[in-house]
């Protein structure tokens, strides 16, 4: 099993905000990431903890911490939106990487 | 404009060995950090192992425990994994990926990917 956790799905209106959450002791002390991933296709960084926004992201996408859980907001979800989101961080040691299990959003 | 390109996924007997490597372009490869990233088919991603820029620091995911290594060619911009004693499990897309540092931080490119299947 994963040290970071997400849920499994998640649906939001269009047009909506959704926030996908992920949580894990390691976030206490380590930044997390968020990647897009659509059917088919290589992930894609959408929010840094360190850098925000990669050049090209929509600014409806943004990110938080607060103690050992970190946020992906979408505010004003579109339907280009709808991919699997994964949260990523160091684990407890520092020393490695780790992914939490993905959520899966779906706009309606 | 940041490349990755992998190559070498291919169907595999189980304890056989198999090496996927990956070329990077658009960016200066000797100054950064790079990391293997997995994803089963139909499951999440999966982080493998990582590298720095002088291969001085190669870490790895509990579940490898000594069958994989990590390399790189800083003058060919390659980045390697070497599999051994490979089982089913290890079925996977392999993702070769860059991080934003010199070290363990945010990986922020991807490759496209490349199959790996190890069945008998």
């Amino acid at each position: 099993s994963s040290e970071l956790s997400q849920d499994p799905a998640v649906s939001v209106a269009l047009g909506q905000t959704v926030r996908i959450t992920c949580q894990g002791d390691s976030l206490r002390n380590y930044y997390a990431n968020w990647y897009q991933q659509k059917p088919g296709q290589a992930p894609v960084l959408v929010f840094s903890a360190r850098n925000n926004r990669p050049s090209g992201i929509p600014d409806r996408f943004s990110g938080s911490t607060s103690a050992n859980t970190a946020s992906l907001t979408i505010t004003g979800a579109q339907a280009e939106d709808e991919a699997d989101y994964y949260c990523s961080s160091r684990d407890s040691s520092g020393y490695l990487l780790v992914f939490g299990g993905g959520t899966k959003l779906t706009v309606l | 404009e940041v490349r990755l390109v992998e190559w070498g996924g291919t169907l595999v007997r189980p304890g056989r060995s198999l090496r996927v490597s990956c070329e990077a372009s658009g960016f200066t490869f000797d100054d950064y950090a790079m990391h293997w990233v997995r994803q089963p088919p139909g499951e999440g991603l999966e982080w493998v192992a990582g590298i720095t820029s002088n291969s001085d620091n190669r870490v790895y995911a509990g579940f490898v425990k000594g069958r994989f290594t990590i390399s790189r060619d800083n003058a060919k911009k390659y980045l390697h994994l070497e599999m051994n004693s490979l089982r089913p499990e290890d079925t996977a897309y392999y993702y070769c990926t860059k991080d934003e540092r010199n070290i363990v931080s945010t990986i922020d490119y991807w490759g496209q990917g490349t199959q790996v299947t190890v069945s008998s």
